[in-house]
């Protein structure tokens, strides 16, 4: 089993439509939680961090459940830009204060017009 | 600031050469990460530095993978002899290194071996 799970998708959503992804994580020493964005061909760049609080960040909204070890991004009015691949991350603690990034397969999204 | 550099972006070898993959993390940034991706896996952390020290290689395929960081601001991935199933694309990352902070890529190299 993988230490970060996300289902492959695709996602496939008209312009508009407010899409969900998930993740679960099986280590609970994990630290901190990210929603990564990777375009194709590209890197993969930090769309948002995700705090115990739940944040936003204007159409995105991610959330994070430490009991279930849960981690989800809500995107609203999706645009044909939102087309990508979202990574969900975790840093889990490593030795003294540092920190190992651990990636999800990532789930793939295609905003139709 | 410039960024998390990758040299070369395209690599194309031959079974059995030996490829360098190099990176220089932003300054300032005291980790560095090896990661792999290809369609089957993913991204693959292969390796991790912490101020120069290797941390944890438990992602590092076999012997004929290894890494080096001999200074904050250099360090290489080297895989020797090179196999058409290390086709991939090798990302480099940096971060500040604490375990709440995310890291930085650089643009990658596609490394294809025929």
């Amino acid at each position: 089993r993988k230490e970060v799970e996300q289902d492959p998708g695709p996602f496939n959503v008209p312009e508009g439509a407010t899409v969900a992804f998930n993740c679960t994580y099986s280590n609970s020493a994990s630290q901190s939680f990210f929603w990564y964005r990777q375009d194709c061909r590209k890197e993969p760049k930090l769309l948002m961090s995700v705090y115990s609080s739940g944040n936003e960040d204007g159409r995105f909204t991610a959330q994070l459940n430490r009991a279930s070890q849960y981690i989800s991004l809500l995107i609203r009015d999706s645009k044909l830009s939102d087309s990508a691949t979202y990574l969900c991350v975790v840093n889990r603690a490593s030795q003294g204060n540092t920190g190992k990034l651990i990636f999800g397969q990532g789930t793939t999204l295609q905003v139709k017009p | 600031d410039a960024g998390v550099i990758q040299s070369p972006r395209h690599e194309v070898t031959e079974m059995g050469q030996e490829v360098t993959l190099r990176c220089k993390p932003i300054s300032g940034h005291n980790s560095l990460f090896w990661y792999r991706q290809t369609m089957m896996r993913g991204l693959e952390l292969l390796i991790y530095f912490n101020n120069n020290v290797p941390i944890d290689d438990s992602g590092m395929p076999e012997d004929r993978f290894s890494a080096k960081m001999p200074n904050a601001s250099f360090s290489t991935l080297k895989i020797q002899p090179s196999e058409p199933r290390d086709s991939a694309v090798y990302f480099c990352a940096s971060s500040s290194g604490s375990r709440y902070t995310e890291a930085f890529f650089g643009q990658g190299t596609r490394l294809t071996v025929v």
